[in-house]
């Protein structure tokens, strides 16, 4: 069964500090996503790409977050200087179809940031 | 504006009884529903979708039923599995992105 990767598992960095988040989504998928979860909080929507520029972003993606896919095959997710409200796990997604309708998103198991 | 919401934090069912969850939402212009579930360490997992047409979907044991003039939809699984146990969520589609409600708990007891 094909599978979304992220990397790191566990990230643990220094408020101010720039942090990259990884993501390898399923190949054939064309819409990718991050979304993230505030520990107790619900999963909340930060951004959807697809054809290699953003189609929609939340007002948490702030000018602090970016994505880019670059080689045709990661997905990150940047984050320019830390805050500790920034603490979080971080979901990327995919999916094959706009909307992710039929088939649902397709997400990895997540990357816990840690800003201490 | 929490526009998902799922008010039952918890639920515990015996194993073989049917398991409901429910979900709530305002938005009228959400054109998709859907549930996943979630164990703990993974992401969440697709299990069931329906259109906001429809007021029915069924997939083996699971079963989403939406009625749209109460804007609310359950999540029916029967007979429930000890390995049900986990968190589920239920999401709402507008213009290709989902809104997740908090999620539910659900324990199955052997």
């Amino acid at each position: 069964e094909p599978e979304v990767t992220q990397t790191p598992s566990h990230q643990v960095t220094q408020m101010g500090q720039e942090v990259i988040l990884r993501c390898v989504p399923i190949s054939n998928h064309l819409y990718f996503y991050w979304y993230r979860q505030i520990l107790g909080q619900k999963v909340e929507f930060l951004v959807s790409f697809y054809n290699n520029e953003i189609s929609e972003k939340s007002e948490i993606f702030d000018d602090q977050f970016s994505v880019e896919r670059p080689d045709g095959s990661n997905f990150t997710l940047k984050i320019r200087s830390t805050k500790l409200e920034d603490s979080a796990m971080y979901f990327c997604a995919s999916s094959i179809e706009f909307g992710a309708t039929n088939y649902g998103y397709t997400f990895g198991s997540g990357t816990r940031l840690t800003v201490v | 504006d929490q526009q998902v919401k799922q008010n039952s934090p918890s639920l515990s069912v015996q194993e073989g009884r049917i398991s409901i969850l429910n979900c709530d939402y305002t938005n009228s212009m959400f054109d998709y529903f859907l549930w996943y579930k979630k164990y703990p360490a993974e992401g969440p997992t697709f299990l069931i979708s329906i259109s906001s047409i429809k007021d029915k979907n069924e997939d083996g044991r699971f079963t989403v039923f939406l009625n749209k003039s109460a804007k609310h939809l359950s999540l029916h699984i029967v007979p429930s599995q000890p390995g049900d146990s986990a968190v589920y969520f239920c999401a709402a589609n507008n213009a290709g992105k989902s809104t997740f409600g908090d999620g539910t708990t659900l324990t199955v007891k052997p």
